[in-house]
């Protein structure tokens, strides 16, 4: 099936500092990937969906300037935390729709994830 | 609004059946997905059912019925690996997930 990769797989960072999360399609080109945040024992939250090429588009109640996705290539996606606080320390999740995945082209694919301790 | 629901956490026997539920109210459906998490870990994908029936896959199975906005997750012959959660998602017109909470499935010797 379909691989995604993720980096860093942990990140401890001081308060106030900005963090990037790297999320690659290794096998397909993602036209579009997303990206989720999981806290302790609930569900997946859906943060932003970003497109190649295009601005990414954001769920309800999510900052846009504080988490700043970039979708530079087919194959690459960033997350950048920025002036991360205590309350943004979480399970961050990407995952890519492959589209040529036949029947299972509506697939997401997930990377390993992120998780992120801010001090 | 647009609602998932299936039971918060389930037990039973390594080598046994179990059945996870899961219900839907969506804005359209193109497609249900069942999701394996373990602890700490992504969530894996397990199967994708978008017409009525019965899809088998090894151990795992997966029903769909969409004229009752319902589907079941059938794991059979239980391997204490199988602990995990399992979350159900719904696609819906707008091609995007809506996730249930997910089912705690804990496996005893």
């Amino acid at each position: 099936g379909a691989v995604v990769s993720q980096h860093p797989s942990w990140v401890i960072c001081k308060s106030g500092t900005s963090v990037k999360i790297e999320c690659r399609s290794l096998d397909f080109q993602a036209t579009t990937m997303f990206w989720y945040r999981q806290f302790p024992k609930q569900s997946l939250m859906l943060m932003a969906t970003s497109n190649e090429g295009s601005k990414a588009t954001y769920e309800q109640g999510v900052e846009k300037d504080k988490f700043l996705i970039n979708h530079a290539s087919l194959t690459l996606s960033t997350l950048t935390v920025t002036s991360a606080h205590p309350e943004d320390s979480s399970f961050y999740i990407c995952s890519a729709r492959d589209p040529g995945g036949g029947s299972f082209q509506e697939t997401q694919y997930f990377g390993p994830g992120t998780r992120l301790l801010v001090l | 609004g647009q609602n998932i629901d299936q039971p918060t956490e389930m037990t039973a026997t390594e080598g046994a059946i179990v059945q996870i539920n899961c219900t839907y109210q969506t804005s359209g459906f193109n497609g249900l997905f069942w999701y394996q998490q373990h602890a700490g870990e992504a969530p894996t994908f397990l199967s994708y059912n978008v017409l009525d029936g019965l899809e088998e896959k090894g151990r795992f199975s997966s029903f769909l019925s969409r004229s009752k906005g319902y589907s079941y997750l059938l794991l059979k012959e239980l391997q204490m690996k199988d602990s995990a959660s399992y979350l159900c998602a719904v696609m819906d017109s707008n091609y995007q997930l809506i996730w249930g909470a997910g089912t705690k499935l804990i496996i005893k010797p």
